[in-house]
């Protein structure tokens, strides 16, 4: 069972970039799709995007004019990015190991494994 | 994008059975994921695909999938089962992933 742990700054200021790296051990990340996940305090969870270890991505349409996401395979790592930050991104950040396929009827795609979080808070 | 609606709360006495809803247009032709996040914790992955369930979760939790609703049914509650329960599902047109708003779970 792989383990995910977030990391990067608690604090960022408005307009800046917000920077976040999952490490993946107790696994390869050459297998799987890689998410980020937020939620900001006392509100639900709302999908960022995710990266597979060929470094294709797919964005959630609300955030994808801001929003880059990245693999580094040597590392054993992906990173989030994102751009012009303002008060409304303060949340916990989550990352995520996916799962997609297809069976006969239609696709699936769910989230097995995910790091503890790290809160971000944006503020001059 | 696509929506899916969840109740905001529900509420059961320890040892009944507890019934949490997921509504999106026609949910039963994309499969259901739910998750439990108890307060303070990450999110855990208890049903995928509509009713499997990942090794070493409960057997008292079950799912399933119809019409526009999915439901996720916990058996003989117990207080440790307490926390929001998010339904998820996998929008094919965007290619992206849609989260319901969650819903709280007290066990009274």
């Amino acid at each position: 069972q792989g383990q995910l742990q977030e990391s990067g700054p608690g604090l960022v200021k408005p307009p800046e970039t917000l920077s976040l790296t999952c490490t993946v051990s107790n696994g390869s990340i050459s297998i799987y799709y890689w998410n980020w996940i937020r939620q900001p305090p006392g509100k639900g969870l709302e999908w960022i995007g995710y990266v597979d270890y060929s470094g294709s991505v797919i964005y959630a349409p609300s955030l994808q004019s801001r929003v880059t996401i990245s693999v580094d395979t040597s590392k054993n790592q992906f990173s989030l990015k994102l751009r012009s930050v303002t008060a409304a991104d303060t949340a916990m950040y989550f990352c995520a190991r996916g799962k997609k396929g297809l069976t006969v009827t239609t696709g699936f795609y769910f989230m097995d494994v995910w790091g503890k979080g790290t809160t971000v808070t944006v503020s001059s | 994008s696509y929506e899916l609606t969840q109740s905001p709360s529900v509420s059961v006495f320890p040892g009944q059975t507890a019934s949490i809803t997921c509504s999106g247009d026609n949910l039963m032709n994309r499969y259901v994921s739910w998750y439990q996040q108890r307060p303070g914790q990450s999110p855990v992955l208890v049903i995928y695909q509509d009713r499997k369930r990942p090794s070493g979760r409960p057997e008292r939790f079950s799912g399933s999938n119809s019409g526009n609703t999915a439901t996720l049914t916990i058996s003989d509650t117990q207080p440790v089962d307490e926390a929001d329960y998010y339904c998820q599902a996998w929008d094919s047109n965007t290619a992206s992933v849609a989260f319901g708003g969650g819903t709280k779970l007290t066990v009274l």
